[in-house]
């Protein structure tokens, strides 16, 4: 299985400043023969289920703000949160789907 | 629009089984499929597994395998996850979520509203 390991375990940002979470994976999730990185990155509020923000690790979905980013290939990849707002608290998780889906640890992300 | 909507919350014995069900709608159920996470409580996602919207075709994680199966009807659009020999250890908040239909290979766009399972004697 490709485990994916997720840093820091918490983080805390003041309004407006970014917020920077990273991921990083055992083994590469870049498929080379359509050149796309099988990684996803999911917000969960409480009593919320998970909601997806990012897939092929950078494709925003659709209806996410823009101050959402994602980046990153191969093995190590990042979420960014250009100017963090009081709605962004949440626990944010990477998630590869390369082989056998597995989801990072998650990371709280406080004001 | 999408919306895939899971049954109440059950509570069951250590030994017994529980059946969920999500009922997709605003979708061809045939154009994708269901994973199938949990979340223990105060603890991170869990893939579970996944079955084809368009064949039926599953792929179980390891640690569930012989306990775990999903199934699916086309005719109300329904996905079903059935675990068995119910421990401790699996009471969760249980979700399904849409995925790709020919593999498990694929992000989760939408998701169920999730489904608590309590085992406890």
């Amino acid at each position: 299985d490709i485990v994916m390991t997720q840093s820091p375990d918490s983080l805390a940002v003041s309004l407006g400043e970014r917020a920077t979470i990273n991921c990083k994976s055992s083994q590469s999730v870049l498929n080379n023969s359509n050149n796309k990185n099988y990684l996803a990155w999911y917000q969960q509020k409480p009593g919320q289920p998970p909601k997806l923000l990012i897939y092929w690790a950078s494709t925003r979905e659709s209806g996410v703000p823009d101050r959402f980013s994602g980046s990153g290939s191969g093995t190590d990849f990042t979420l960014t949160i250009s100017s963090l707002q009081a709605e962004d608290v949440a626990v944010y998780y990477c998630q590869q789907y390369y082989s056998t889906p597995l989801f990072g640890q998650g990371t709280r992300l406080e004001i | 629009q999408v919306q895939l909507v899971q049954s109440g919350a059950e509570v069951k014995k250590p030994g017994a089984s529980v059946k969920v069900s999500c009922k997709a709608s605003g979708y061809t159920l045939s154009s994708y499929g269901f994973s199938w996470a949990r979340q223990a409580p105060g603890q991170g996602l869990e893939w579970m597994g996944w079955i084809s919207g368009y064949n039926g075709n599953t792929n179980y994680a390891q640690k569930l395998q012989g306990r775990v199966t999903m199934t699916t009807d086309t005719s109300t659009s329904t996905a079903y996850m059935e675990l068995r020999s119910l421990r401790s250890d699996d009471t969760a908040v249980y979700y399904c979520a849409r995925s790709g239909p020919v593999s498990s290979g694929y992000y989760l766009d939408y998701w169920g509203q999730g489904t608590l399972v309590t085992v406890s004697s």
